[in-house]
């Protein structure tokens, strides 16, 4: 059971903007511990998509955009491509569980 | 190129042990903590164990405390994890994965690198 807590499914038609949250608590994100994202391509494993919040790592379009506030955090994509559908997980640290965690995933179906 | 690559991955019985291995290439190695992250069938991704990149370090999910242990040879470029008790629950994909740190229990860390995953399924 994760205590990252993202909604199941976002969807959007080609070129549309949509936007993930990750909303944690004061063990983790609201901890200001850094929030990091992946995506996960259909039978592929994850891929670094955004870390340090916001820090896209060379090669990641700039479609994609991280941000965090409080106790949450977001991923948007925009002008979203067909290729964009996948699976998407945030990941922060968790100074109860002394454990590194996943957020419940979220995925992204373009219309 | 920057590479992982696990194997050692199978069938073993509830109660069995497995030993699963992952080679790196194409960075310093031994200046980077490792973890292994595993996906259970339809599920999620969960992080399990991580080590230092001097291998002086460990720390591991309460899930697996106590059968699971993680382990390096900075000389072989190698991560290992070593399952033991395992249960039915344990099934998942484990995926190695390079930290963006070196030392032990980041929490800033990010896991930049993955293989390409390897397959453990516990059944009778």
């Amino acid at each position: 059971q994760s205590v990252l807590t993202q909604p199941p499914s976002v969807s959007g038609a080609p070129g549309q903007r949509v936007s993930i949250s990750c909303t944690g608590s004061s063990s983790n994100i609201g901890a200001d511990y850094a929030v990091h994202w992946y995506q996960q391509l259909p039978g592929i494993a994850p891929k670094l998509l955004i870390y340090g919040n916001i820090i896209r790592p060379s090669g990641v379009p700039d479609r994609f955009s991280g941000s965090k506030s409080g106790t949450s955090a977001s991923l948007a994509i925009t002008g979203l491509q067909a290729e964009d559908e996948a699976d998407y997980y945030c990941q922060s640290y968790d100074s109860s569980l002394s454990a590194y965690v996943f957020g419940t995933g979220t995925k992204v179906t373009v219309l | 190129e920057v590479q992982l690559l696990e194997s050692g991955g199978g069938l073993v019985q509830p109660g069995g042990s497995l030993r699963l291995s992952c080679a790196a290439s194409g960075f310093t190695f031994s200046s980077f903590a490792m973890s292994w992250v595993r996906q259970a069938p339809g599920k999620g991704l969960e992080w399990v164990l991580s080590i230092s990149g001097s291998g002086g370090n460990t720390f591991n999910a309460d899930s697996v405390k106590g059968r699971f242990t993680i382990s390096r040879d900075n000389s072989k470029n190698t991560v290992s994890l070593q399952m033991n008790s395992l249960r039915a629950e344990d099934t998942a994909v484990y995926y190695c994965a390079k930290e963006t740190g070196q030392y032990w229990q980041q929490p800033d860390d990010a896991f930049d690198i993955w293989g390409q995953g390897t397959m453990v399924t516990v059944s009778s």
